[in-house]
C-alpha cells in the first residue's frame, strides 16, 4: 500500500498569505496524485487532480506541482473561506490512499 | 446537476450487517465508475470500493474484503454496499462518490452528504 505523508500537521497563516502544503509518497505514484480539501460536516472537494490540473470551479489561486515523489499544493494568497483540511490521494495502485491531512487555518 | 444522495445508515450491534445505498441523478450513470469511501470519526478518509460502469469489475480495501460487497442496478440508477460482520472499526461516515471523468477510473470530483454507520452494543 502507498503511504502518503503530509506536511505540516496544522499550517496557520493571514489572509493574503502564501500557503505551502506537501505531499510525499512512499513510492512512485507517476502524476496520479489529486488534492482535496474538506471543511467540518461536509464530504471532500476536490482541487486539483493528476498533479496539477484544477477542478472546475476552483480559483486560481490554488495551484500543484510535483518534484519526484514530493507533491505540493500552494494556496497563492488566503482567503478566510480557504479554512480547511487538505488531504492528497493517489490513485496509482489500489488501494487508492489519502494522506493524513493537514489543516490550514486562518488568523 | 450531479446529486448523490445515501441511506441505510444507523447503529447496529457489533457481528450486524447493513445495507447502504446511494441514489444518483443529474448524469449518465451507467457511464461511470462508482466508489464507497468512509471517514472515522476525526479521521482522514479511506477508500472502501469501488465498481466499473458495467457492475462486473470490483475492488476492495484489504480490510474489508470478503465482509462488503460493492453493487449497482444501472436500471436504478443506484449503487449499494452490503456489510457483513462489522466492527467497531467500521463506525464511519460512508460516502458514494461519482468519478471525474465518464467511463475512466479517475478521482471522484461527486460525493454525497454520506450516510453515519454506528457499530456499537
Amino acid at each position: 500500500e502507498i503511504v502518503l505523508t503530509q506536511s505540516p500537521g496544522t499550517l496557520s497563516l493571514s489572509p493574503g498569505e502564501r500557503a505551502t502544503l506537501s505531499c510525499r509518497a512512499s513510492q512512485s505514484v507517476t502524476n496520479y496524485l489529486a488534492w482535496y480539501q474538506q471543511k467540518p460536516g461536509q464530504p471532500p472537494r476536490l482541487l486539483i487532480h493528476d498533479t496539477s490540473n484544477r477542478a472546475a470551479g476552483v480559483p486560481a489561486r490554488f495551484s500543484a506541482s510535483v518534484s519526484g515523489t514530493d507533491f505540493t499544493l500552494t494556496v497563492s494568497s488566503l482567503e478566510p473561506d480557504d479554512s480547511a483540511v487538505y488531504y492528497c490521494l493517489q490513485r496509482s495502485a489500489w488501494p487508492w490512499t489519502f494522506g493524513q491531512g493537514t489543516k490550514v487555518e486562518i488568523k | 446537476e450531479v446529486q448523490l444522495v445515501e441511506s441505510g445508515g444507523g447503529l447496529v450491534q457489533p457481528g450486524g450487517s447493513l445495507r447502504l445505498s446511494c441514489a444518483a441523478s443529474g448524469f449518465t450513470f451507467t457511464n461511470y465508475w462508482m466508489h464507497w469511501v468512509r471517514q472515522a470519526p476525526g479521521k482522514g478518509p479511506e477508500w472502501v470500493s469501488r465498481i466499473n460502469p458495467e457492475g462486473n469489475y470490483t475492488n476492495y480495501v484489504g480490510s474489508v474484503k470478503g465482509r462488503f460487497f460493492i453493487s449497482r442496478d444501472n436500471a436504478k440508477n443506484v449503487l449499494f454496499l452490503q456489510m457483513h460482520d462489522l466492527t467497531a472499526d467500521d463506525t464511519a461516515v460512508f460516502y458514494c462518490a461519482r468519478t471525474l471523468t465518464p467511463g475512466e477510473k479517475t478521482v471522484p470530483d461527486s460525493w454525497g452528504q454520506g450516510t453515519l454507520v454506528t457499530v456499537s452494543s
